[in-house]
């Protein structure tokens, strides 16, 4: 069974840092990987979506990577502002009879301080 | 979201008494699911459905129905509600799931007392 941790689970940074959140998955076969970001008591929206063939994708100041072979996929956002502060959710889609399932994490909790 | 629409968005209901959630669409979009997020558990998938009258099960099924009859409308039904039931639940729907992402809906909270 598929298990999607995120590292840290919290996070507290001052205006303007780069940082970078973590999500590791226990099998590799993976379709897809998605990063959502949800705000507190809203839906979840679609950030980034890597698929397995692909290494990275970008949307601005968010930068997402993904290794496969390793499990493994960082979050990286640039120049990091107050309203950045959410909480960050990683899923993987397995493919195959579980294509379009999701598998999510527990989420990172961001906040960024003036 | 523009697009996708939960109702109600918040409900307290009885132990043992049925409830139903909606959640309606106007993107056409094939691929619907519905998911509950509980504090040290995340998001787990309820059910989804491919298409009218096509559903599957997901992870956490068990005290839980669903029914599509239209494209735009997929409907989950507590037949007898219980407390472990209390939670945060979104709809997502997919045109092709991993090439065009999801869109969510803004959740339902439901108690059940």
């Amino acid at each position: 069974k598929q298990e999607v941790t995120q590292i840290p689970a919290a996070l507290s940074v001052p205006e303007g840092e780069n940082l970078v959140l973590n999500c590791s998955f226990t099998d590799s076969a993976i379709y897809n990987l998605q990063w959502f970001r949800q705000d507190p008591g809203k839906g979840l929206t679609s950030l980034l979506l890597i698929q397995s063939s692909q290494r990275e994708q970008t949307s601005g100041r968010l930068n997402a990577s993904l290794d496969k072979s390793s499990g493994r996929s960082t979050l990286y956002i640039a120049a990091s502002q107050p309203g950045d502060s959410a909480t960050y959710l990683c899923a993987v889609d397995a493919g195959g009879t579980s294509y379009g399932k999701l598998t999510f994490g527990q989420g990172t909790i961001l906040t960024v301080h003036p | 979201d523009a697009g996708i629409t939960q109702s109600p968005r918040h409900k307290v209901t009885e132990t043992g008494t049925p409830v139903t959630l909606r959640c309606h669409q106007t993107e056409n979009h094939r691929y619907m699911y519905w998911y509950r997020q509980d504090p040290g558990h995340g998001l787990r998938l309820i059910h989804y459905s491919y298409g009218v009258k096509d559903t599957d099960k997901g992870e956490v099924s068990d005290g839980y129905s669903v029914s599509r009859s239209k494209t735009e409308d997929f409907l989950l039904t507590l037949e007898s509600a219980t407390s472990s039931q209390t939670s945060v639940y979104f709809c997502a729907i997919s045109e092709v799931p991993g090439r065009y992402g999801y869109t969510f809906g803004s959740g339902t909270r439901l108690t059940v007392v």
